[in-house]
C-alpha cells in the first residue's frame, strides 16, 4: 500500500525567502503524487500533480515541485514566498490504476514579514 | 463548473446524540469520498463510493458511522451516536474516474463537528 511522510509539522519563512516542504512516498508500484492546500476554514484546493509526464512538475502560485525516484520524493518549492502563501500543505499519493488517495499529516508553513 | 457542496457548515452535538452530514459532488463525477480531518492531522479516508456502490469502507467505524449515496449522486454521513473523538472536519470530495490514479479529487469546504 502507497503512504506518504511530510516530514517537519510547521515551517516558518521570512516574505521573499525560499519556500521548501518536503514530502516522502512509500509505493511498491510508480505512483502518482499530489500536493493540496488548505486555507483556514475551507477545502483542500489542488496545487499540482506528479502522473509521470515530467518529472519537474509545474503547479497553481508559483508553486513547483520535483520527483525524484532515488530518493523517493515529491519535495515541494517556491522561489519567493508570500504572505498569501500562509496556509496548511498537504502530500497525497495514490496507485496508478486505483483513485484511493492517502495523505501526509501536512506541514503549516507561516510567512513573516 | 459548480464545486461539491457540503452542509452543514458547523455542527455542535452532545456525546451520544446522532448527526448527519450531506455531501453533494460535482455534476458528473463517479466517485464520491468521505473523509475525517481531525485538528493537526491530514485527511482520513472513511469512504469511498463508486456510482452509488461502496468501493472501500475498511476504515469506517461501522459500529456507529453509517453512509448511503443514493442514485449514484448525493450523499450522507451519518454518526449514531457520537463519542468525544469523533470531533473533527468531514470532508466530501469528489473524482470524475475511480480507476485512474491521476484523477485528482475535488473537495467541499467540510462540516466542522464538536462533541460536547
Amino acid at each position: 500500500a502507497q503512504s506518504v511522510t511530510q516530514l517537519g509539522s510547521h515551517v516558518s519563512v521570512s516574505e521573499g525567502a525560499l519556500v521548501l516542504l518536503r514530502c516522502n512516498y512509500s509505493s511498491s508500484v510508480p505512483p502518482y503524487l499530489f500536493w493540496y492546500v488548505q486555507y483556514p476554514n475551507q477545502g483542500l484546493q489542488l496545487l499540482l500533480k506528479y502522473t509521470s509526464a515530467a518529472t519537474l512538475v509545474k503547479g497553481i502560485n508559483g508553486f513547483e515541485a520535483e520527483f525524484k525516484k532515488s530518493e523517493t520524493s515529491f519535495h515541494l518549492t517556491k522561489p519567493s514566498a508570500h504572505m498569501s502563501d500562509a496556509a496548511e500543505y498537504f502530500c497525497a499519493v495514490s496507485a496508478y490504476n486505483n483513485n484511493d488517495m492517502r495523505f501526509g499529516a501536512g506541514t503549516r508553513l507561516t510567512v513573516k514579514p | 463548473e459548480a464545486g461539491v457542496a457540503q452542509s452543514p457548515r458547523y455542527k455542535i452535538i452532545e456525546k451520544r446524540q446522532s448527526v448527519a452530514f450531506w455531501c453533494n459532488p460535482i455534476s458528473g463525477h463517479a466517485t464520491l469520498y468521505w473523509y475525517q480531518q481531525i485538528l493537526g492531522q491530514g485527511p482520513k479516508l472513511l469512504i469511498q463510493f463508486q456510482n452509488n456502490g461502496v468501493v472501500d469502507d475498511s476504515q469506517l467505524p461501522k459500529d456507529r458511522f453509517s453512509a448511503e449515496r443514493l442514485k449514484g449522486v448525493d450523499s450522507t454521513l451519518k454518526i449514531q451516536p457520537a463519542k468525544l473523538e469523533d470531533s473533527a472536519v468531514y470532508l466530501c470530495a469528489s473524482s470524475l474516474f475511480q480507476d485512474r490514479g491521476d484523477s485528482p479529487l475535488h473537495f467541499g469546504n467540510g462540516t466542522r463537528l464538536t462533541v460536547t
